[in-house]
């Protein structure tokens, strides 16, 4: 079964201190994973795409890594305005068209 | 890029009443469409996707259903709310690349 977990369910940071969120999935024939980051009360916004093991995307302070079972969303010296959920999702194996998600990290970044 | 416009933004329905929440799509024609369901503190949970006119695949068993009467419109539809209908209703489009983008999201209160 295509699964997607991420980890940690919640993260507390303090301005400057980095840290890495975790998404390991289980799907056959990976076609993508992406992530997104997600406001209160907002829809996602997509950040980036990853295809292949060992393939790297930056924007701004993120950066999202690739291997076979997992992606890894670095976040280098955050600021508060960091903080949101972040989600992973990857297309189930049978149908590029639907993704399943990962239940999110919400990540605190304190001033 | 695609525009994704969602309302309303926020809506209290009382138990037994109907629904309906429209999804416009700009900037892209033939696009895949989708309702996705999310739950506080949990991930995406996808309802329906199309990916035609009048071409609806249901994803869970629920009191809900949707239509795509034109290229860039989805709607979302119940003649009978249930208090479990409640949540963060998001309109999702996918076009060229298997990325999805999303709307600003609907919350649905069922009182």
């Amino acid at each position: 079964e295509d699964q997607v977990t991420q980890s940690p369910e919640a993260l507390r940071l303090q301005e400057g201190e980095s840290s890495s969120l975790n998404c390991s999935y289980t799907v056959s024939g990976l076609r993508g994973l992406f992530w997104y980051r997600q406001d209160p009360g907002k829809g996602p916004e997509f950040l980036f795409t990853l295809y292949s093991a060992g393939e790297e995307k930056e924007k701004e302070r993120l950066k999202a890594t690739l291997t076979k079972k997992e992606s890894f969303l670095h976040i280098t010296a955050p600021k508060p305005e960091d903080s949101a959920t972040y989600l992973c999702a990857v297309p189930l194996s049978g149908s590029a068209r639907q993704l399943t998600f990962g239940s999110g990290t919400q990540l605190t970044v304190l001033p | 890029s695609q525009t994704i416009h969602q309302w309303p933004a926020t809506l209290v329905q009382p138990v037994g009443s109907p629904l309906s929440l429209e999804c416009t799509v700009e900037g892209t024609s033939n696009p895949n469409l989708y309702w996705y369901r999310q739950a506080a503190g949990r991930g995406l949970q996808l309802l329906f996707y199309s990916v035609g006119i009048g071409q609806i695949s249901s994803e869970v068993p629920q009191n809900l259903s949707a239509s795509r009467p034109q290229d860039r419109q989805f709607i979302l539809s119940s003649k009978k709310l249930l208090l479990s209908d409640s949540g963060f209703y998001l309109c999702a489009c996918q076009a060229g690349g298997t990325e999805a983008f999303f709307g600003q999201g609907t919350r649905l209160t069922v009182v």
